[in-house]
């Protein structure tokens, strides 16, 4: 069974980082491209990143571009998203998704449950 | 800034039919835009229903349908189950790796 697990979210300061994690299990990591989707509370989706399965393509919403970073490790099924200077706008459930292929044009299919990402003084 | 335009709520009868659209704000949707629809219900994850236009994934019932129709994705459900009363977002990806979701529609089955 595919799963995908996020952590790593939390309250933050304005202006200052978290790590998101989404570690997945059921499938060869590897292979796939995978995607960052936040909600805003009482908001609709939001896509925030993709990465391509082979680390040879990251790309970005406008409203994170030069603050979010997409990476992931292959060899620990792990996926990441390092947010830096955080904004109250960036509050949010944090999704982790799944695409079928190996590049980021290739469909969302299986999403995790989600971390809540709060940025309050 | 490119924005995506669905209808903000639709109710529907139990057995009933309806159809769900998505507008781009720069012209008519094509298969080029490869849209996808996504359900939602209250306080779970988002859960992909159709992808390239009309593709439905392994798991999604046959009563959920995907096209174009008058320069706009749509999705309709035909026999509607009260369990089909969720949210509902489309996405569209448009040139430079840009994807953008649609403001999703509330659907309630009454």
């Amino acid at each position: 069974e595919v799963q995908l697990l996020e952590s790593g979210g939390g309250l933050v300061q304005p202006g200052g980082s978290l790590r998101l994690s989404c570690a997945a299990s059921g499938f060869t990591f590897s292979s796939y491209a995978m995607n960052w989707v936040r909600q805003a509370p009482g908001k609709g989706l939001e896509w925030v990143s993709v990465i391509n399965a082979g680390d040879d393509g990251t790309y970005y919403a406008d409203s994170v571009k030069g603050r979010f970073t997409i990476s992931r490790d292959n060899s620990k099924n792990t996926l990441y998203l390092q947010m830096n200077s955080l904004r109250a706008e960036d509050t949010a459930v944090y999704y982790c998704a799944k695409t079928g292929g190996a590049y980021y044009y290739d469909p969302m299919d299986v999403w995790g449950q989600g971390t809540t990402v709060t940025v309050s003084s | 800034q490119t924005v995506v335009t669905q209808e903000p709520s639709l109710t529907v009868s139990p057995g009933g039919t309806v159809t769900l659209t998505c507008a781009s704000s720069t012209g008519a949707v094509t298969s080029g835009y490869y849209a996808n629809w996504f359900q939602q219900k209250s306080g779970q994850a988002p859960r992909a229903l159709i992808y390239s236009t009309s593709n439905r994934h392994s798991w999604t019932p046959a009563r959920f349908s995907g096209s174009l129709l008058g320069g706009k994705a749509a999705l309709t459900l035909s026999g509607v189950q009260p369990e089909d009363e969720a949210e509902y977002y489309c996405l569209l990806y448009y040139r430079g790796a840009q994807l953008v979701f649609g403001g999703g529609t509330k659907l309630t089955v009454l």
